[in-house]
């Protein structure tokens, strides 16, 4: 069945250093993705998106790069701060026909000051 | 997001009983959708809607039900069946279009079962 794999579990960083969060999705009329942050007891939020169109996407420290012939797109974090920890998961969506989303297992990046 | 609201925040049943929670929406959004996260794992789907007076199952539908009378709200019963309910619960809603697919979560409800 639809299936989203998202690596690694678990990260950690030292404060100023890149993060880079991968998934993997087997539908491939998935064509849209986005990326969730999520904080402690708090709701996700959206921080990224892409569709299947566009090969990267940037919002000033944050980028997605989506290849969709080996079907993964990652979470690239530069400069990462205190405050980008948080746990993130990543969707994969197709354009047309059905709205489920299907959610990777999320990692949770800790940075280190 | 602040157009989705749930209620309660906080929930606590006693074995044996059905509870309802509350989720409304007010961005004119198609679809909505229930999830339930437990401690320190992912999301997982309950039930989603697309349409008003349609739904279907997601990955763990027992012990749940839903309705979709308004376009509105998406209300979920935990019912007894469900063994072991105790989580967050968050509410989902999107719309379809040629400019955005974004899904917008609501703050959540947690339950616990005494």
């Amino acid at each position: 069945g639809e299936n989203v794999e998202q690596h690694p579990s678990t990260l950690s960083v030292q404060e100023g250093d890149s993060a880079v969060i991968k998934c993997t999705y087997s539908d491939s009329a998935s064509n849209y993705f986005p990326w969730y942050k999520q904080e402690l007891g708090k709701r996700p939020q959206l921080i990224i998106d892409i569709r299947s169109n566009v090969g990267e996407k940037k919002d000033q420290r944050i980028a997605v790069t989506l290849n969709k012939t080996a079907k993964h797109f990652s979470l690239h974090i530069t400069e990462t701060q205190p405050e980008d920890s948080a746990v993130y998961f990543c969707a994969a969506m197709p354009l047309s026909g059905t709205y489920k989303y299907i959610f990777g297992t999320g990692t949770r990046l800790k940075v280190l000051a | 997001d602040g157009g989705i609201t749930q209620s309660p925040k906080y929930l606590f049943r006693k074995e044996g009983q059905n509870v309802t929670l509350s989720c409304e929406q007010n961005l004119n959004h198609d679809a909505m959708y229930w999830y339930r996260q437990d401690p320190g794992q992912g999301l997982r789907l309950i039930y989603y809607s697309q349409i008003v007076n349609d739904f279907q199952k997601g990955d763990i539908a027992e012990g749940y039900s839903v309705s979709r009378e308004k376009k509105e709200s998406f209300p979920l019963t935990v019912t007894s069946a469900q063994k072991n309910p105790t989580a967050f619960y968050l509410c989902a809603s999107s719309i379809r279009s040629s400019s955005t697919d974004t899904q917008y979560f609501g703050p959540g409800t947690r339950l616990t079962v005494l």
